[in-house]
């Protein structure tokens, strides 16, 4: 059984940079994408952008260039960076398995990331 | 980007019967290779969205028969054939035809 967990900071200042981490057990990162989505306090889901084990990324492009994913194949994680946040950016964070044709067949639990000072 | 309404934003069904989500886009979701890139998630209070329906009408992994998509092109509609209180919780679809992928906006069912 796949598994997925967020792993970051809870609590990020304005203007500064928020790293999250997602840890994949119980299968290999090869062979599909990657996601991250959010959902701020009371609202829906948002598609930020995803990465392929071959290379191609894809990232809203609301965000601009704030939004960075990368793939570490050999620790079997993938992370998010985003830079320059606002309280805007305040969400809970989830990574999940994609599959080719874009479904998310595998989620973790989230992680409630809040901007403020 | 490719905009996903949802009808209705809330729904409170006796338990044993139907109900229905219709989904709609602002661009064909039908690709050449015949399929419906539209997927129907649920958010069960307090969990992480789960993948119930993929590609327009595939039930996801443990989904039961009684969840089922439909529709084409446009137009989509999710039904559950006798609610239960399991079934609580926010319906969203989402486009993943292409990038930005967006949802619709949410359907709360509610246990009557």
């Amino acid at each position: 059984q796949v598994q997925l967990q967020e792993s970051g900071p809870g609590l990020v200042k304005p203007s500064e940079t928020v790293s999250l981490t997602c840890s994949v057990s119980g299968g290999s990162i090869s062979g599909f994408w990657w996601s991250w989505f959010r959902q701020a306090p009371g609202k829906g889901l948002e598609w930020l952008g995803h990465i392929h084990y071959g290379g191609t990324i894809r990232y809203k492009p609301s965000l601009g260039s704030r939004l960075a994913i990368v793939l570490d194949t050999p620790k079997n994680q993938f992370s998010l960076r985003l830079t320059s946040v606002t309280a805007a950016d305040t969400a809970v964070y989830y990574c999940t398995r994609t599959l080719l044709d874009g479904s998310a067949d595998y989620w973790g639990q989230g992680i409630l990331v809040t901007v403020s000072s | 980007d490719i905009v996903v309404t949802q009808s209705p934003l809330t729904l409170s069904v006796t338990p044993g019967e139907p109900a229905s989500i219709s989904c709609r886009s602002s661009y064909n979701l039908l690709h050449s290779n015949g399929h419906n890139y539209l997927d129907w998630y649920l958010q069960k209070p307090g969990q992480s969205p789960q993948l119930l329906i993929f590609l327009g009408s595939n039930r996801a992994s443990g989904v039961p028969d009684r969840i089922s998509g439909s529709g084409s092109g446009t137009d989509f509609t999710l039904k559950i054939s006798r609610v239960e209180a399991e079934d609580v919780g926010v319906y969203y679809c989402m486009q993943a035809l292409q990038t930005p992928y967006t949802f619709g906006q949410g359907t709360k069912l509610e246990i009557k």
